[in-house]
């Protein structure tokens, strides 16, 4: 079956812009959680959702934000980038959260 | 707050050698533990994970686990390593419901031919 797929895979925008990522989960799956990955802070949650809910999330500031539509599908969305938010995006799948996590390969965003 | 030990930032080991990387978690409840690994230029790759019985869990590609619920730890082990085992390995423990997964900071291994 097909794997996580994100889109797209790199991104660069100006400081100030905003962005929306997206993720696909695996068919079935209908948790989606987002992490970022950088060398200084290494992977961190940003949040996840269920069935459209965001359930939880990480310590980020507000601009960072996210949605899950009906088919599991799911965009985080950053407003007024900043330099400090380059980063490699990763969503995950799982088919009720908590129990094993497939990952996409990421979106590479670079703020310029 | 939980938080995920890993000791080692950096290894170096030989072909053949045996490998243990250790890490430890803080959660005190009940804890789902994994090990994912990344390979140069790949994606986050589920090596082995733990939810509950056997505390020895055994993954892929011969890599092998014990969680010591004892000692907070859950050290990721492997008898004989080799060169294609060059990647980033990390620890993740996750509270089994909505919170996410607690990395650790992962991990570089590079085995030498």
């Amino acid at each position: 079956k097909a794997g996580v797929t994100q889109t797209p895979r790199y991104l660069i925008k100006t400081r100030g812009q905003q962005v929306t990522l997206s993720c696909s989960p695996i068919s079935g799956h209908r948790s989606v959680s987002w992490y970022q990955q950088t060398p200084g802070q290494g992977l961190q949650f940003l949040f996840e959702y269920f069935s459209e809910t965001q359930r939880n999330k990480g310590n980020f500031p507000g601009r960072f934000s996210g949605r899950q539509f009906s088919n599991s599908r799911s965009e985080m969305n950053v407003s007024t980038l900043e330099l400090g938010d380059s980063a490699l995006y990763l969503c995950a799948s799982s088919l009720v959260g908590g129990h094993g996590y497939t990952f996409g390969s990421g979106t590479r965003l670079t703020v310029v | 707050a939980q938080s995920v030990s890993q000791h080692n930032h950096h290894v170096i080991l030989s072909e053949a050698a045996s490998l243990e990387l250790g890490c430890n978690y803080s959660y005190g409840g009940t804890v789902n533990l994994f090990w994912y690994v990344q390979y140069p230029g790949q994606h986050l790759q589920l090596l082995l994970k733990y939810f509950s019985g056997d505390p020895l869990v055994k993954g892929i590609k011969g890599f092998e686990a014990e969680f010591i619920k004892s000692k907070f730890s859950f050290n990721l082990r492997k008898p004989s390593v080799q060169w294609s085992d060059t990647a980033e390995y990390f620890c993740a423990e996750g509270g089994g419901g909505a919170d996410g997964l607690t990395f650790g900071k992962g991990t570089h291994l590079i085995i030498q031919p």
